[in-house]
């Protein structure tokens, strides 16, 4: 079956650039997605990438698709204290409905 | 626009008992989806209601069931607890457009749910 994986854990410094990074085993995958997860809160949508596209760029969110490779990153520039989360990558196919299958998430802590 | 609400945000049982979840989507979606998070399993998919129908279903166990009404507002009900089952259920609504355009989820707070 599809599975999507990321590293558990990333620490930065603030004001650095963080890169969290997935892959996924599914070549039918047509769209990714990466949420955020703060504590006690469900998943906020950050932005998704179709996948005959290479980058999208959404403000200090840059996410890069190398679809032969089949990996997904999401670059945060300038990182702030109140982007500590975990941050998930999912994806999906087309006409199976909303069969999203997520990552384990990726705990992002940024340093003072 | 509201955002999705589910009620209620926590809850807490016992082995053996049965509990019902419930989700409001955002106005509009017609598409629900269900899923359990847990540390150990991380974010499963349970299943997906779309127009009062269930379209997509995962891996649990018949104990699990849900249904949508005619206003797209969604329950999700769990027979017989175990301690497993204690988890943050997440519920998402989407458009439910289909075709070539993503269909978005849009994620609730949850509902907490500890079986004791």
């Amino acid at each position: 079956g599809e599975d999507v994986e990321q590293s558990l854990f990333l620490s930065v410094r603030e004001g650095d650039s963080s890169v969290i990074n997935c892959t996924y085993t599914d070549s039918s995958s047509t769209y990714l997605y990466w949420y955020k997860q703060e504590p006690g809160a469900g998943l906020q949508l950050l932005t998704y990438i179709f996948s005959n596209m290479d980058m999208k760029q959404d403000q200090r969110l840059t996410v890069l698709l190398n679809k032969k490779d089949k990996h997904l990153s999401l670059r945060i520039a300038d990182t702030q204290t109140g982007d500590s989360a975990i941050y998930f990558c999912a994806e999906s196919e087309l006409d199976y409905g909303q069969n999203f299958v997520f990552g384990p998430g990726t705990r992002l802590s940024v340093l003072p | 626009k509201a955002g999705v609400t589910q009620t209620p945000r926590y809850l807490i049982k016992t082995r053996g008992q049965q509990v019902t979840l419930s989700c409001s989507p955002i106005s509009g979606h017609r598409s629900v989806s269900w899923y359990q998070q847990t540390p150990g399993q991380g974010l499963q998919f349970l299943f997906e209601y779309f127009s009062e129908t269930q379209r997509n279903k995962g891996n649990f166990p018949g104990r699990f069931s849900g249904r949508q009404f005619s206003n797209s507002r969604s329950e999700m009900n769990v027979s017989t607890l175990e301690l497993g089952d204690s988890a943050l259920y997440l519920c998402a609504s989407s458009p439910g457009r289909g075709g070539r355009l993503p269909d978005t989820q849009y994620f609730g707070p949850g509902t907490r749910l500890t079986v004791l």
